[in-house]
């Protein structure tokens, strides 16, 4: 079935430093790609997506590129803030056989310090 | 728009007992999610709702959970007959409909269910 994994947390950088989040994904069929976040004491908001390979999606600072060949959609951003701190979910959305599924990684907590 | 809704926001129940959820999507929004999270986890899919039909629930979901969408807005998850394994958050979820899975998903702030 699907899934996807994510680098373990929690990761603690300094302000202004360079962040890398690993995520890859098993999937069976052509899923697009998601990173969410989740800020202390408040539901998932959509980060940025990414629907077919070579897609870059981006928002706030925040990259990833849908890399069909080493099925990695890797966040990245060049320079942290302290208001980054969150936990930060990679996530697919596919078909497969048995109709619509979406999955969830475990998350990333990032802290950001001063 | 006010954004996705859940009520309660914490319950405290008795093993055994009965409870019921109810999330309120965005107002134009035709897909409703149901998730549960537990600690140190990501989000795992329950059902989903396009309108008031339910398309897909997961091959996980014991059949001692049941939602309905009666009218194709407001959304109720209940759990029956409690058991401390169902302790979690439960997230709702909901999205416009696009010509694919390529929709984002706007979620509200969850429930937290412990089970005494």
């Amino acid at each position: 079935g699907n899934s996807v994994t994510q680098m373990e947390g929690p990761v603690t950088l300094s302000e202004e430093a360079f962040l890398t989040i690993n995520c890859t994904y098993t999937a069976t069929g052509y899923p697009s790609l998601f990173w969410y976040v989740q800020y202390p004491g408040e539901g998932l908001q959509l980060l940025l997506k990414a629907t077919k390979a070579d897609d870059k999606g981006s928002n706030k600072g925040f990259e990833a590129t849908y890399r069909k060949e080493t099925t990695s959609f890797h966040l990245e951003k060049g320079s942290v803030q302290v208001s980054d701190s969150a936990v930060y979910f990679c996530a697919l959305s596919d078909v497969d056989n048995y109709g619509q599924n979406f999955v969830f990684g475990p998350g990333t907590r990032l802290s950001v310090l001063p | 728009d006010t954004g996705v809704s859940q009520d309660p926001r914490h319950k405290i129940t008795k093993r055994g007992q009965n409870v019921t959820f109810r999330c309120d999507p965005i107002s134009e929004h035709n897909r409703l999610y149901w998730y549960r999270q537990t600690l140190g986890q990501g989000p795992e899919f329950l059902t989903y709702f396009q309108n008031e039909a339910q398309l897909e629930k997961s091959r996980l979901l014991s059949d001692r959970f049941s939602a309905e969408r009666p009218k194709g807005s407001f959304s109720t998850l209940e759990i029956q007959r409690t058991e401390q394994g169902d302790s979690a958050m439960y997230l709702c979820a909901s999205s416009r409909t696009a010509g694919g899975p390529t929709y984002e998903q706007y979620f509200g702030p969850g429930t937290r269910l412990t089970v005494t």
